[in-house]
C-alpha cells in the first residue's frame, strides 16, 4: 500500500504570495495532520483535520489554513508567505484522532521562501 | 514552552555500540510516547512507541525505557549499524487532545563503522 504522499516535493516563492500544499493519507486513515520543520528542529504541529473537522490547532497565525475533503485529502494554505515561513512541510496520518494511534508521514514539502 | 526535552543533540558511536537518547517531558497529562527515525529528505518514520502504563518496550533493536515518576523516557539502539546513523526524535500526546504530536529538538546519530 501507498504511504503518505505530499505534493508538490518543492516549491520556491516570494514574499507576500500565497501556496497551497496537498497531502492524500494511507488508504483507510481518516485522520490527517500538518506540521511545520524549520531545519535543525523538531516538527511543530500546525493543524489536524478528522472526518472532514479540524480538531486542533497549534500556535500558528490566522495566515495558516487548512481543509480537508471527502476523500480524507487534505490541502495546506498558507498567505501572505513570510521569510520564516521557509520549512519542510509534513503530513501525517492515523487511522483515527485519538492521541495513541500511530501518526505515518510523508517525505514533505519543501518550501524555500525568497 | 518547550514540553519535550531532548538530549544529547549529537552522538557518535562506533558500529555495535549501544547509543541512548534520553527525553524528559513536563506535561503529566502526556500518555503516548513514540520514536521517530528521519534520514535526510525523508519523512519522521515511526519507530517504537510506548504508553505509560509498562516501564519497558522492546522492538528489535530499538528499546524504550519510560520512568513515569521522572517524567523521562529513552531510547536504546542495540548492536548500532551504520544505517542506523540518522536524527531521532521523541514525541508525546495526550489521549484527549487528538493526534498533537509534541517533539524534542532532535538528535543526530552517527553510527561509525
Amino acid at each position: 500500500d501507498a504511504g503518505v504522499t505530499q505534493s508538490p516535493t518543492h516549491l520556491i516563492k516570494t514574499r507576500g504570495q500565497q501556496v497551497t500544499l496537498r497531502c492524500s493519507p494511507i488508504s483507510g486513515h481518516k485522520s490527517v495532520s500538518w506540521y511545520q520543520q524549520v531545519l535543525g528542529q523538531g516538527p511543530q504541529f500546525i493543524f489536524q483535520y478528522y472526518e472532514k473537522e479540524e480538531r486542533g490547532r497549534g500556535n500558528f497565525p490566522d495566515r495558516f489554513s487548512a481543509r480537508q475533503f471527502p476523500n480524507y485529502s487534505s490541502e495546506l494554505n498558507v498567505n501572505a508567505l513570510l521569510l520564516g515561513d521557509s520549512a519542510l512541510y509534513l503530513c501525517a496520518s492515523s487511522w483515527g484522532p485519538q492521541g495513541y494511534q500511530p501518526q505515518h508521514f510523508g517525505d514533505g514539502t519543501r518550501l524555500s521562501i525568497l | 514552552q518547550q514540553q519535550v526535552k531532548q538530549s544529547p543533540q549529537s552522538l557518535i558511536v562506533q558500529k555495535g555500540g549501544i547509543p541512548i537518547i534520553n527525553c524528559a517531558y513536563e506535561n503529566t497529562a502526556f500518555d503516548y510516547f513514540p520514536w521517530y527515525q528521519q534520514f535526510p529528505g525523508k519523512g519522521p518514520a515511526l519507530l517504537i512507541a510506548i504508553r505509560p502504563d509498562v516501564s519497558e518496550k522492546k522492538e528489535g533493536r530499538f528499546t524504550i525505557s519510560f520512568n513515569k515518576s521522572a517524567k523521562q523516557f529513552s531510547l536504546h539502539i542495540m548492536d548500532s549499524q551504520p544505517g542506523d546513523s540518522a536524527t531521532y526524535f521523541c514525541a508525546a500526546s495526550k489521549d484527549n487532545a487528538g493526534n498533537m504530536l509534541t517533539f524534542g529538538g532532535g538528535t543526530r546519530l552517527m553510527v561509525k563503522p
